[in-house]
């Protein structure tokens, strides 16, 4: 059973580039959850996704930063005109359900984002 | 939300238990404890959790005061794989689901 996988692993972009990163869940899990986190910090929640819905974006920067988890393929974090303050590792973590009980949440390796 | 106070590094000689404490002494009655550790560089990991009963599992036991306001995950016989930072985390309600809160965390550095 495969764990949560992200791609690519390694990102590095120039100012100004669009960045994808893309996250597919565990088997079975419909729950999407983005976090990021900078060098030598903790990780910081920055959005939650069921398939089609946005539940709570409440961490994501409000500008250049969007996300989406389709109804078919992998969840989407997009970040439009990035900057040097973006580079970072970007980690994906999904879980079968959300609504109350304990819903572990797994993770995926990252994706570490560095922009030149 | 119920915050957690983890000493910020520890040290333990291969072999030995490691013994990572947490203090969480305004969480609610029905939030959860969980333990994740991250080895460098790699995602987080999931440990176990508990709500009050000890927990054990192939990886660790967790060990929960009985007012709940600390707790202590043991790793019975700690290796150098074992060299992670180890996050608590309490459980959050908000928006009718639960939102995971990381913080800093303790840093093990096991010893040969």
């Amino acid at each position: 059973n495969a764990g949560v996988m992200q791609n690519p692993r390694h990102l590095v972009r120039r100012r100004g580039q669009e960045a994808r990163l893309r996250c597919s869940p565990m088997k079975g899990h419909s729950h999407v959850y983005w976090y990021r986190q900078l060098p030598e910090e903790g990780l910081k929640f920055m959005v939650y996704l069921q398939k089609e819905n946005i539940i709570d974006e409440s961490g994501m920067p409000k500008e250049r930063f969007s996300a989406e988890f389709p109804k078919e393929g992998p969840s989407i974090l997009r970040i439009q005109q990035v900057v040097r303050g973006d580079s970072a590792a970007y980690f994906c973590a999904s879980s079968p359900r959300a609504s109350g009980g304990t819903d572990t949440q797994y993770f995926g390796p990252g994706t570490r984002l560095t922009v030149l | 939300d119920a915050k957690t106070t983890q000493p910020p590094s520890m040290d333990c000689a291969e072999g030995r238990a490691a013994n990572l404490p947490c203090n969480h002494s305004t969480i609610s009655g029905n939030e959860y404890v969980y333990w994740y550790r991250q080895i460098h560089s790699q995602g987080p990991q999931y440990i176990i959790h508990g709500l009050k009963n000890n927990e054990t599992n192939e990886m660790a036991s967790l060990i929960i005061t009985e007012d709940r306001k600390s707790s202590t995950l043991i790793l019975p016989h700690a290796t150098l794989r074992d060299t992670a930072v180890y996050y608590c985390i309490v459980r959050v309600n908000s928006g009718g689901y639960q939102k995971v809160t990381f913080g800093t965390g303790t840093k093990l550095q096991v010893i040969p």
